[in-house]
């Protein structure tokens, strides 16, 4: 059985450095093709695609945001981490991670399982 | 690559039939995914790959498309099909969601 989870605090502060962990399980991150992302949803608004790490520890941002992230992974702890630097009020949104898998036949194939997401509110 | 998604909403009855369109800004194959979002709940993946079903996925749920244009049919509105919809590309980086399709009832 796959779950995902999200961890991390629920209010930081402006300027602050966000860590966020997605500890998950049901699958290992260092077979063929597998795939972990994280999204957010700001209040009201879209889906927005942030980070991606892969089975070769190969990562890719959202340009917008990519010099304020950093993804990471710790394969003996099933976990995915994202660190994104110089919190502020824009950035309040639930963050989810997800996974998806990648075959050189079908490409990625949907992001099939997520966790149930984690409310971070910038305020001071 | 921008995903426009139309309509950005709709009403709609229990029975009838909902058909949602994308357009992506360039060609992306058939690398694209539908999502299903409740209020308050995490998206679920309905639609890969433009037209696979995902597995558990009830068989009125249906993706068609390839290219720059595709859509999502529901052929029989149920009331738990009441939501928001989402597509997705997946065809380059980085990865693009649609701003979505709210399912309301009529």
């Amino acid at each position: 059985q796959v779950t995902l989870r999200e961890s991390g605090p629920a209010v930081v502060k402006p300027t602050q450095t966000l860590t966020l962990t997605c500890s998950f399980s049901g699958f290992s991150l260092t077979t063929s093709g597998m795939c972990v992302s994280w999204i957010r949803q700001s209040p009201g608004e879209a889906l927005e695609w942030l980070a991606l790490i892969d089975w070769e520890d190969d990562k890719d941002y959202s340009p917008s945001l990519k010099t304020r992230l950093t993804i990471s992974r710790d394969t003996s702890k099933n976990q995915v981490f994202l660190t994104m630097t110089n919190m502020g009020p824009e950035d309040t949104a639930t963050y989810y991670c997800a996974r998806t898998f990648y075959s050189e036949s079908s490409g990625y194939q949907g992001f099939d399982y997520w966790g149930q997401g984690a409310l971070v509110t910038v305020s001071s | 690559i921008q995903l426009t998604q139309s309509p950005s909403s709709l009403s709609a009855s229990v029975g009838d039939r909902v058909t949602i369109t994308c357009r992506a800004s360039q060609g992306i194959s058939s690398y694209l995914a539908w999502y299903q979002q409740k209020s308050g709940k995490a998206p679920k993946l309905l639609i890969y790959t433009a037209s696979t079903l995902q597995s558990g996925v009830p068989s009125r749920f249906s993706g068609s498309g390839s290219g720059t244009d595709f859509t999502l049919t529901i052929s029989s509105l149920q009331p738990e099909d009441f939501a928001t919809y989402y597509c997705q590309q997946l065809n380059s980086y980085p990865v693009t969601f649609g701003q979505g399709t709210k399912v309301e009832i009529k």
